[in-house]
């Protein structure tokens, strides 16, 4: 499976964007980059995915570089609820989904 | 939220003794997995299900077997539990594009 390097964590204030990369250099044209975050005490929950193409949905924006090598996922406004650790994690849309989780990326955020 | 529920949420046991963790969904999801998150790590893959009675072996299935006799429940065997099975287990099932979890069940093993 292909693997994603994300930072360790990061910091951002309440209600400023936040941008989250991720590297995937290794990518095959059949993946697809999906985001998941975990909030404490609780499972993953999907946040948005995307193949080539730049994508929005109501949580986030998903940027993807033309090269798909790279991938950042943006929170527009950060609110508290949104401090949880985000994983960058390539997979497929048919068949199983074997999900492969690095450690991800904790995100803080400061009142 | 695809109506996911795990059973038990906590459990302490003993080593060497059998446990057997349930995963419930409602919306008829084909794919379901089982997942262990150790402190300070992401998620795992343990076994996973493509259908009743389908089921093939993940990254970490030493120790573990599962059993799924109808759609909705995924059963988790720990046919003698270790102290190295102490984790948090999460089942997932999947939609179209994603995954929805489960809340996840702490177990302990003494």
């Amino acid at each position: 499976d292909a693997k994603t390097t994300q930072p360790n964590s990061m910091e951002s204030n309440e209600e400023e964007p936040v941008h989250l990369p991720c590297n995937h250099s290794t990518i095959s044209g059949t993946d697809y980059i999906h985001w998941y975050r975990q909030l404490p005490s609780q499972g993953p929950e999907y946040v948005i995915h995307g193949l080539t193409s730049n994508v929005n949905n109501r949580m986030a924006s998903l940027a993807i570089a033309e090269d798909r090598k790279s991938s950042t996922l943006i929170l527009h406004r950060a609110t508290l609820r949104d401090a949880a650790v985000y994983y960058c994690i390539l997979t497929t849309i048919q068949g199983a989904q074997k999900l492969v989780f690095g450690q991800g990326t904790r995100l803080t955020i400061n009142p | 939220d695809a109506g996911i529920t795990q059973s038990p949420r906590h459990k302490v046991t003993e080593t060497g003794t059998p446990v057997t963790l349930r995963c419930h969904q409602t919306e008829n999801h084909r794919y379901m997995y089982w997942y262990r998150q150790d402190p300070g790590h992401g998620l795992r893959l343990i076994h996973y299900s493509y259908g009743v009675k389908d089921t093939d072996k993940g990254e970490v299935s030493d120790g573990y077997s599962v059993s799924r006799s109808k759609t909705e429940d995924f059963l988790l065997t720990l046919e003698s539990a270790t102290s190295s099975q102490t984790s948090v287990y999460f089942c997932a099932t999947q939609g179209t594009y994603e995954q929805y979890f489960g809340p996840g069940t702490r177990l302990t093993v003494t």
